[in-house]
């Protein structure tokens, strides 16, 4: 595997279930963001964590959890989703968050979810 | 408040021609200026970046133009070719990745052959 890998690829569940996404970067980073895509909405940043610490979240309703274990692992953990929550999202990563090379964000294939 | 204005919406351009996207920010603080490449079922690709030091960078048919004292930014896609045809992204940052990139709402290119 190279570069970041997302799964599952497309999700659908229900608003009473809980689901995870998880996305794995192979790029030896030491940031990682979610993302969310929505249609006719720019791409809204969510959570942002380096070295597995939580320094963005972004007025992201309690209903999306993340859990960064490590650098190279990052969760969105969903319950109770509301249908306007179907959308694109994103897994990215970056070097870090501190020098030149951290601006420079490589994305995932994303999760394609959709509530019912 | 978006503070990433993108357009056009969506664009079509004859194979060979010249495509065109600008982007206007709103926040000074802004210091890294991306463009991304998105084709259907995929991710977002980083296309090509600029620093507000220089006001033109290009990468093979790739052109960033960036005026800093109007705060706008421009991909030119120089010969383009129905390859070409994707999403545009532009994406603005500053002061590190713990705020993000901050995206423009994207425009729809179709290169007709």
């Amino acid at each position: 595997e190279t570069g970041v890998t997302q799964t599952p690829r497309h999700l659908v569940m229900g608003m009473t279930n809980k689901k995870s996404l998880k996305c794995e970067q192979h790029l030896g980073h030491n940031a990682m963001y979610w993302y969310k895509q929505s249609a006719k909405k720019p791409l809204e940043l969510m959570f942002v964590y380096s070295l597995e610490e939580r320094v963005e979240n972004n007025s992201v309703p309690s209903r999306f959890s993340p859990e960064c274990p490590n650098s190279s692992h990052l969760f969105l953990h969903l319950h109770t989703l509301q249908p306007e929550d179907s959308a694109l999202y994103l897994c990215a990563s970056s070097q870090d968050l501190a020098s030149a090379e951290a601006y420079e964000q490589y994305f995932g294939p994303g999760t394609r979810l959709t509530v019912t | 408040q978006q503070q990433v204005k993108q357009s056009p919406q969506s664009l079509i351009v004859q194979k060979g021609g010249i495509s065109i996207i600008n982007c206007a920010y709103e926040n000074t603080a802004f210091d890294y200026f991306p463009w991304y490449q998105q084709f259907p079922g995929k991710g977002p690709a980083l296309l090509i970046a600029i620093r507000p030091d220089v006001s033109e960078k290009k990468e093979g048919r790739f052109t960033i133009s960036f005026n800093k004292s109007a705060k706008q930014f421009s991909l030119h896609i120089m010969d383009s070719q129905p390859g070409d045809s994707a999403t545009y992204f532009c994406a603005a940052m500053g002061g590190g990745g713990a705020d993000g990139l901050t995206f423009g709402k994207g425009t729809h290119l179709i290169i007709q052959p």
